[in-house]
């Protein structure tokens, strides 16, 4: 079984639609991430949180989202989808040297 | 502000050769760099990493450089395998303050190798 698994594996919703990207980690780490990658820009940072207590904007939050319902347990909103989000989503967990282990990604498109 | 470029999106490399991906920082608090591999629907995964208080690591065919002067970083693949053929993306962060545990990436460089 993955160590940090995401779902759905792909959605395809309208623009104005609420939709929620749901993440689950077994590492037991309590640092969780969300990332969105588009092409020519990399991974950009969307939100973190490093306990249940703690959430945390990234680079690019508006139009985001986020809850911590556990510390196994971190998932993504998008209130009120826009075609601009259309993105492949990557939640990550990291341990205390920095490095991310990541899900393998939900792709978003909104039309 | 792209704080952590990679200027070359795409590279080809014949199997047995040396592939050699390049990445650029501009931010100076940036002291530990990782690179990760990605493959076709699955997530990156974690290939090597290197603080800023040396400038050389090696994993087996993986080889990390660091040139702090210049704000640059390169990873080596010696020999290339067609296995070896992903998306390399670089990845910095600052140990340190506010920005402890937040990974800024690159854009990603796409490695084929060729049989």
């Amino acid at each position: 079984d993955a160590d940090v698994t995401q779902t759905p594996r792909n959605r395809i919703t309208k623009t104005g639609k609420r939709i929620m990207l749901e993440c689950s980690q077994t590492k037991g780490h309590d640092r969780m991430y969300w990332y969105r990658q588009d092409p020519g820009l990399g991974l950009r940072l969307i939100y973190y949180s490093f306990d249940v207590k703690d959430i945390n904007k990234g680079e690019i939050s508006d139009g985001y989202s986020v809850s911590r319902q556990a510390q196994a347990k971190f998932s993504l909103s998008l209130e009120s989808a826009i075609p601009n989000q259309t993105a492949l989503y990557f939640c990550a967990t990291s341990d205390p040297d920095q490095k991310l282990f990541f899900g393998s990604g939900t792709q978003l498109s909104v039309l | 502000d792209q704080q952590v470029k990679q200027n070359s999106p795409s590279l080809s490399v014949q199997e047995g050769r040396i592939s050699i991906l390049n990445c650029d920082y501009t931010n100076s608090m940036f002291d530990y760099f990782l690179w990760y591999k990605k493959y076709p629907a699955e997530g990156p995964t974690f290939l090597i990493s290197i603080s800023s208080i040396k400038d050389k690591n090696e994993d087996g065919r993986f080889t990390v450089f660091l040139n702090k002067s210049a704000k640059h970083l390169s990873l080596h693949i010696v020999p290339s395998q067609p296995g070896d053929s992903a998306v390399y993306f670089c990845a910095a962060s600052a140990m340190g303050g506010t920005s402890y545990g937040k990974l800024t990436f690159g854009q990603g460089t796409i490695l084929t190798v060729h049989p």
